[in-house]
């Protein structure tokens, strides 16, 4: 089946730090990947839409520049959190658009921001 | 983005009994899909569903979608322990997925 491989699992860094976490779909070519950010106990909230090789859609309320998309293969998208700060903690998931199955979700990536 | 309207918000039920939990929206999908997520992990789908009124079964596991396209239900039968998750339901549009607020599930041994 469709595989999806997001790292890292888990991720502490200082404040003011940028982190990078990687989607990768390991055995399909996804045209179009998703990036979603999760609040402890709540839903999955879509940030960005991103198409390989052009520029990522944000949803309202997403600061583009503050949340870095980059998808430069049909195999992997970035996203990269700049300046990072303790609001910023938070679960990012991404999924992929692609496969046997549609759409499918890497493990995502708890960021925690001290 | 849009969200969901999924309900119950959660869920404490004995082990054996059966779950029924359901979505609506106030836009037409064309496709249902139904997710779990275990703590610490990204949803993993559990039924596809893609046209009016169908009616599709995964194991113990059983979702329809809705007539007007507006709605579906997942239901649960004779529960487990490692039923325990929260279960989204998702709507599709286009390309565009709009998720459900969730449903914890918590099943007493």
């Amino acid at each position: 089946g469709a595989v999806v491989s997001q790292h890292p699992s888990r991720v502490i860094c200082k404040s003011g730090t940028s982190v990078k976490i990687e989607c990768r779909s390991l055995d399909f070519q996804a045209t179009t990947m998703f990036w979603y950010r999760q609040f402890p106990k709540q839903s999955l909230m879509l940030m960005a839409t991103s198409n390989e090789g052009s520029k990522a859609t944000y949803e309202q309320g997403v600061e583009k520049d503050k949340f870095l998309i980059n998808h430069a293969s049909l195999t992997l998208s970035t996203l990269t959190v700049t300046s990072a700060h303790p609001e910023d903690s938070s679960f990012y998931i991404c999924s992929a658009s692609g496969g046997l199955y549609g759409y499918t979700f890497g493990s995502g990536t708890r960021l925690t921001v001290v | 983005g849009q969200q969901l309207n999924q309900s119950p918000q959660s869920m404490f039920i004995q082990e054996g009994e059966d779950v029924s939990m359901n979505c609506t929206s106030s836009s037409i999908f064309n496709t249902w899909l139904w997710y779990k997520q275990d703590p610490g992990e990204g949803p993993v789908l559990l039924i596809a569903l893609y046209k009016a009124g169908e009616l599709t079964s995964n194991g113990r596991l059983t979702a329809q979608f809705g007539i007007t396209r507006k709605d579906s239900f997942l239901n649960i039968s004779a529960s487990i322990p490692s039923d325990v998750g929260i279960y989204f339901c998702a709507g599709q549009l286009g390309n565009q997925f709009y998720f459900g607020t969730g449903t914890s599930l918590t099943v007493i041994p």
